[in-house]
């Protein structure tokens, strides 16, 4: 079975400190895809990076930075001087393209960010 | 416009009734999902479909009925409300492994 991992319920931050959201996931498959989402107050989902297991190489967007460690089986993301407009709810989620079954995203329970001015 | 919509947006109904919550998609994407979401369990998979007519149970499929006649459409149907299904549901649509979510119908079971 599939398993995704957010041990950090909730983190509050000051405002321009970096703060990073820990995911650790769980899979017998060797091909799969993890990704990171964004829900702010307003609701929706937003897709914020997708990664492929064959790809490890760190990625950076602007504040944004994702760390990939298979040997850890963890995906973490890291802002940079935050901002207040980052705080949200953040979900870490883990698919397979090897069968049906697991083509469903697993999502891990969530990380609140809050961000103080 | 292209996108997923759900309908509707905000949903309150009573104990037993039957209610039904749409979900449509303009791409022709194969696969298409419902989530609900719960404080303190992220998002969890109610039902999925991998294409028209074929459609399996997830993590959480007890009191919920789909059907997807259509590749654009996938309704889910709440046979007999109960309060615990109070909850914010998602549909996705995906297709070579990107996902796209609608906007979520929030449901209030009283």
């Amino acid at each position: 079975a599939q398993k995704v991992t957010q041990a950090q319920t909730e983190i509050s931050v000051v405002e321009k400190e970096d703060v990073t959201l820990d995911c650790v996931y769980e899979t017998r498959d060797t091909t799969y895809y993890l990704f990171w989402y964004k829900q702010p107050p307003s609701g929706e989902l937003v897709f914020l990076i997708r990664r492929n297991s064959f790809d490890e190489q760190n990625e950076i967007s602007g504040r944004y930075s994702w760390n990939f460690q298979k040997s850890t089986s963890s995906f973490n993301f890291t802002i940079t001087a935050s901002q207040v407009v980052d705080s949200a709810v953040y979900f870490c989620a883990l698919s397979s393209l090897m069968d049906t079954g697991r083509r469903a995203l697993t999502f891990g329970s969530g990380t609140r960010l809050q961000v103080q001015p | 416009d292209a996108g997923i919509t759900q309908s509707p947006r905000y949903k309150i109904t009573e104990t037993g009734r039957q209610v039904t919550l749409m979900c449509h998609q303009t791409w022709s994407h194969s696969y298409m999902f419902w989530y609900r979401q719960d404080l303190g369990h992220g998002l969890r998979l109610i039902y999925y479909s991998a294409a028209a007519d074929i459609t399996d149970k997830g993590e959480v499929p007890d009191g919920y009925v789909v059907s997807r006649s259509k590749t654009e459409n996938f309704p889910l149907t709440l046979e007999s409300a109960t309060r615990s299904q109070t909850s914010v549901y998602f549909c996705a649509s995906s297709e070579g492994g990107g996902y796209t979510f609608g906007s979520g119908t929030r449901l209030t079971v009283v």
